[in-house]
C-alpha cells in the first residue's frame, strides 16, 4: 500500500532558528496537507497543496508540493516557543481516496 | 462557525465491553471520517460516511463500525474491546467528500483496561 516517510522524527532547535521537514511517498499524490497537533488535541490544518510545484505560505510557514508529486516540504521561519508540537504531512492519491499520514515530526523549541 | 466536536473527550473501559463515540461535524459539512491514532501506528483511517452511507473503509476488523445520521452527525462503535484499542479516536469533517480539506475534532481518548 501507499506509504509516507516523514523526516526528521524530531527536532530540537533554538528560538529564532528556521525549521525544515519533509515527506516522501512511494507513489504519486494529488493532494498534500500539513497539520500541527498539540498534546491532547486533534490535528489543525496549516497548509493545503493541490498542484505539483505549488508553493504556499501561511504566515511564517511555507510548504511546497514537489514537482514529482511524490514529496512535499514544510518550512517554518524564525521559530517561536508556540511552534512546539507534532507536525504531520498527509497525502491523497485520488480525489476519493483516504488520507495517508506521515508518522510526524516532533518539534521542540528552546527559548 | 463552530468546529468539529467530539464526545466524550475521555473514556475508560474494560476488555470485552463496547463503546460508542460521537462526532458532530462543522455546520454544512456532510462528510465525516474517523481515524485511530496510536504512538506506534500513527494516524490510521477507519472509515468515511457521506449522506448516511459508508463510502470508504480502512483495514480494521469488523468490531469497528459506524453510522451517520440525517443531520450529518456520526457515531463510531467498537465492540468486544481489546487492550490494543486504546487510542485517540479522531473525527474529521469535510464539505462533500474525502477529496475536500478535512478539519479535525479534538478527539476521544479511549483507554481499555
Amino acid at each position: 500500500g501507499q506509504q509516507l516517510n516523514q523526516s526528521p522524527q524530531s527536532m530540537f532547535i533554538q528560538e529564532g532558528e528556521d525549521v525544515s521537514m519533509n515527506c516522501t511517498s512511494s507513489s504519486i499524490f494529488n493532494t498534500w496537507l500539513w497539520y500541527k497537533q498539540d498534546p491532547g488535541e486533534g490535528p489543525v490544518l496549516l497548509i493545503a497543496l493541490y498542484k505539483a510545484g505549488e508553493l504556499t505560505s501561511n504566515g511564517r510557514l511555507t510548504a511546497q508540493f514537489g514537482i514529482t508529486r511524490k514529496d512535499s516540504f514544510l518550512n517554518i521561519s524564525a521559530s517561536i516557543p508556540s511552534d512546539v508540537g507534532i507536525y504531520f504531512c498527509a497525502g491523497r492519491g485520488g480525489s476519493q481516496g483516504n488520507l495517508i499520514f506521515g508518522k510526524g515530526t516532533k518539534l521542540s523549541v528552546k527559548p | 462557525k463552530a468546529g468539529v466536536t467530539q464526545t466524550p473527550r475521555y473514556l475508560i473501559k474494560t476488555r470485552g465491553q463496547q463503546v460508542t463515540l460521537s462526532c458532530s461535524p462543522i455546520s454544512g459539512h456532510r462528510s465525516v471520517s474517523w481515524y485511530q491514532q496510536t504512538p506506534g501506528q500513527g494516524l490510521q483511517f477507519l472509515f468515511e460516511y457521506f449522506s448516511e452511507t459508508q463510502r470508504n473503509k480502512g483495514n480494521f476488523p469488523g468490531r469497528f463500525s459506524g453510522r451517520q445520521f440525517s443531520n450529518s452527525r456520526s457515531e463510531m462503535n467498537v465492540s468486544t474491546l481489546e487492550l490494543g484499542d486504546s487510542a485517540l479516536y479522531l473525527c474529521a469533517s469535510s464539505f462533500s467528500s474525502l477529496g475536500d480539506t478535512q478539519y479535525f475534532g479534538p478527539g476521544t481518548r479511549l483507554t481499555v483496561l
